[in-house]
């Protein structure tokens, strides 16, 4: 069974930089998975980011960016502000299956 | 300006049947593969099925393969899921989801079984 691993929460001051990160227990991560990142606020449908690893659609804040780290997809954002607390959720690619991460609880203190 | 509304959604016992739809605008439907994902009530996302544009290419989550069949229909712009032999586990909201990059996203339609 394919699991995705994400820190259940965290916690980032206002301007800070914060980065969240997406595992594989399959092994590393790596572009081959497609990393998607989405934001989600509650009450609300989740939000795209990122796609690709690092490419950011056309509404997304230049604040937020992906990468790959550590053998982990990775999704940081500088410069914090209070309008990005929320959950955020990554998304892996396993040839034709996806597997959304269980979500990190980004909080804005 | 691209729409997705989903309907269909509502209560329905386990071990019955319910069929969701997904209503698309704004954009060349056919050109687009499609998704529909889940979330339970306070839990995570889930993803459930992919179509490809022309509908020749389909997969789904182990959790509700053999029980769920997705299909579009590129003339009226529509994508649905046939959802049977429902299960309690099955209760969440649906969303449908344009593109291998889960670009845009419909408002969902939630589905409850009953027990």
């Amino acid at each position: 069974q394919i699991v995705v691993t994400q820190e259940p929460s965290l916690t980032v001051s206002p301007g800070g930089t914060v980065t969240l990160t997406c595992a594989s227990n399959t092994g590393a991560v790596t572009s081959s998975f497609y990393p998607n990142w989405f934001q989600q606020k509650p009450g609300q449908p989740p939000r795209a980011l990122i796609y690709s690893t690092s490419n950011r659609h056309s509404w997304t804040p230049a604040r937020f960016s992906g990468s790959l780290l550590g053998g982990k997809a990775a999704l940081t954002v500088s410069g914090v502000q209070a309008e990005d607390e929320a959950e955020y959720y990554c998304l892996l690619y396993y040839g034709g299956a996806q597997v959304f991460g269980g979500g990190t609880r980004l909080t804005v203190l | 300006e691209v729409q997705l509304v989903e309907s269909g959604g509502g209560l329905v016992q386990s071990g019955g049947s319910l069929r969701l739809s997904c209503a698309a605008s704004g954009f060349i439907f056919s050109s687009y593969s499609m998704n529909w994902v889940r979330q339970a009530p306070g839990k995570g996302l889930e993803w459930v099925s992919y179509i490809s544009s022309t509908g020749s290419t389909i997969y789904y989550a182990d959790s509700v393969r053999g029980r769920f069949s997705i299909s579009r229909d590129n003339a009226k712009k529509s994508l649905s899921l046939q959802m049977n032999s429902l299960r309690a586990e099955d209760t969440a909201v649906y969303y449908c989801a344009r593109d291998t990059n889960f670009d845009f996203w419909g408002q969902g339609t939630l589905v409850t079984v009953s027990s």
